[in-house]
C-alpha cells in the first residue's frame, strides 16, 4: 500500500513567486493535514481537510496561503506570493479517521517538500 | 491553547546504551493523547509509541518505552539498546480528545539523536 506521497521533495523559487505543493494522502483516509516545519522551530498545524472540507484552518499564516483538496482525494497547497519567512519544510499527514476508534485515528506523515525561498 | 517543549536539542548515545528523551507539555485538558515520532535522514515522520492519557501504565513498544507523568506533565521517551537504525529527529506531540478542540497535533521543537558505533 502506498504512503503518502508529497511533490515536489525539493522547491527553490524567488521571493514574489509562486508555488504549489502537492500531496497524494493515503487511499481512503478522509483526514489530511498540513503541517510546516521553519528551520530549527517546532512543527506548526496549518489545516485539517476532511473529505473536500476544511476542517479547520486556524493554523494557516496569512491569505498567501491557498490550501484545496479537491474531490476529496489530493491536496495542494499554493503559496503566492512567497516570501522569505515562507522557507521550510512542509508536512502532509492523512489519517483514517479523526479520533480514537483503535488507532484508525493514526497520523500517517510523507515525506515533506523542503521550499527554499531566495 | 497546549504547548509542548523538548528541552534536548541534541543527544547522543552510544550503540547498545540507553537513552532517555524529555518532553513536557502544558494543557488544562484531562483527556489527551501523547506521542513520540521519529523522523529519520530520509525525512518520512513515523509514530514509534502513543501514550492515552487516561490510562496509568506507560506504554511499550519492543525497545522504546515512555514514562507518563501526568501531574507533572511529563513524558519522556526511553530507548533501551540503542541502534544506528535509532539515529533520527524525534518529536513529541500532543492531540487533544475534545472533538471541539480539533484533532491536529502540536508538536516539541524536536531532539536530535546521534548513536555512536
Amino acid at each position: 500500500e502506498a504512503g503518502v506521497t508529497q511533490f515536489p521533495s525539493h522547491s527553490v523559487i524567488e521571493k514574489g513567486q509562486t508555488v504549489t505543493l502537492r500531496c497524494d494522502p493515503i487511499s481512503g483516509h478522509d483526514n489530511l493535514y498540513w503541517y510546516r516545519r521553519v528551520m530549527g522551530k517546532e512543527i506548526k498545524f496549518l489545516l485539517h481537510f476532511v473529505k473536500e472540507s476544511k476542517q479547520d484552518e486556524s493554523g494557516m499564516p496569512n491569505n498567501r496561503f491557498l490550501a484545496e483538496r479537491t474531490g476529496g482525494t489530493y491536496s495542494t497547497l499554493k503559496v503566492q506570493p512567497a516570501e522569505l519567512e515562507d522557507s521550510g519544510v512542509y508536512f502532509c499527514a492523512s489519517s483514517q479517521v479523526g479520533w480514537g476508534y483503535s488507532r484508525q485515528d493514526e497520523a500517517f506523515f510523507g515525506q515533506g517538500t523542503r521550499l527554499t525561498v531566495v | 491553547a497546549q504547548t509542548v517543549t523538548q528541552s534536548q536539542p541534541e543527544m547522543s548515545v552510544q550503540e547498545a546504551e540507553t537513552v532517555t528523551l524529555s518532553c513536557t507539555y502544558d494543557t488544562s485538558e484531562s483527556d489527551y493523547y501523547l506521542f513520540w515520532y521519529k523522523q529519520p535522514p530520509s525525512r518520512q515522520m513515523i509514530l514509534v509509541i502513543r501514550q492515552e492519557a487516561y490510562k496509568q501504565q506507560n506504554a511499550t513498544e519492543n525497545r522504546f518505552s515512555v514514562n507518563f507523568q501526568k501531574a507533572a506533565k511529563s513524558f519522556s521517551l526511553k530507548i533501551s539498546d540503542s541502534q544506528l537504525g535509532d539515529a533520527a529527529m524525534y518529536f513529541c506531540a500532543y492531540r487533544s480528545e475534545v472533538e471541539t478542540s480539533g484533532s491536529r497535533l502540536t508538536f516539541g521543537e524536536g531532539t536530535q539523536l546521534t548513536v555512536n558505533p
